[in-house]
């Protein structure tokens, strides 16, 4: 029961043009919303959030965007560099935080 | 300066073992837990202690013990270790509901 779900494993963008990572999810009951980033041998490192009453969270190159009514939240980075390639994780919190099963980025120089 | 560490990065054992990961968070947050990711990826919550206290345990073996002796530390203790236990494991600890969860570098175990 994948109660959030990335269904891209994997995503191949050019260096400077606009990645998006997309995320759903089943449960109304989340109130919070997180992107991680993860290379390999370390722990997970936090991105970004955004909170059930926002629908756009802005920091730097990187956007997250929620559709509250579709279930739905993307990260879009733009422009992707080449230190963006690593696994992305959207998570879902409640009283613990439920994670998407991921989406590998690799950004092409 | 880590905020959470853990030990020991790596970890591998035989069939039958008992083994523990320690974790220690240096950010004052009252919630911790323990994650694992397993050969597909997956990252799934085993536990989560909230200042000492056991308030989550998902469908994890008994033979996963955790245990917070205080609030900076949550380590685990895994008894009769096994094959299918060979995963990466992570803990993680967060101020609240509402924050972002901090992680460690993760912990391989292998079981051999």
């Amino acid at each position: 029961d994948q109660q959030v779900k990335q269904n891209s494993p994997s995503l191949s963008v050019q260096e400077g043009r606009i990645s998006i990572l997309n995320c759903d999810y089943t449960n109304s009951m989340f109130d919070y919303f997180l992107w991680y980033k993860k290379y390999p041998a370390e722990g997970p490192t936090f991105l970004i959030s955004i909170s059930s009453i926002k629908d756009k969270n802005e920091d730097g190159r990187f956007t997250v965007f929620l559709n509250k009514s579709a279930k739905h939240l993307s990260l879009h980075i733009v422009p992707s560099q080449p230190g963006d390639s690593a696994v992305y994780f959207c998570a879902a919190s409640d009283k613990k935080l439920t994670f998407g099963t991921g989406t590998r980025l690799t950004i092409i120089p | 300066d880590t905020a959470v560490s853990q030990t020991p990065k790596y970890l591998v054992t035989q069939m039958g073992n008992d083994k523990s990961i320690k974790c220690e968070q240096n950010l004052g947050h009252d919630t911790m837990y323990w994650y694992k990711q397993d050969s597909k990826k997956f990252l799934k919550i085993m536990f989560s202690y909230n200042n000492k206290e056991l308030i989550i345990n998902e469908t994890v073996p008994n033979r996963f013990s955790p245990k917070s002796p205080d609030k900076a530390h949550l380590n685990l203790h895994i008894n009769s270790l096994e094959l299918g236990d060979s995963a990466v494991y992570f803990c993680a600890s967060r101020r609240s509901d509402g924050d972002e969860a901090f992680f460690g570098q993760g912990t391989r175990l292998t079981v051999v």
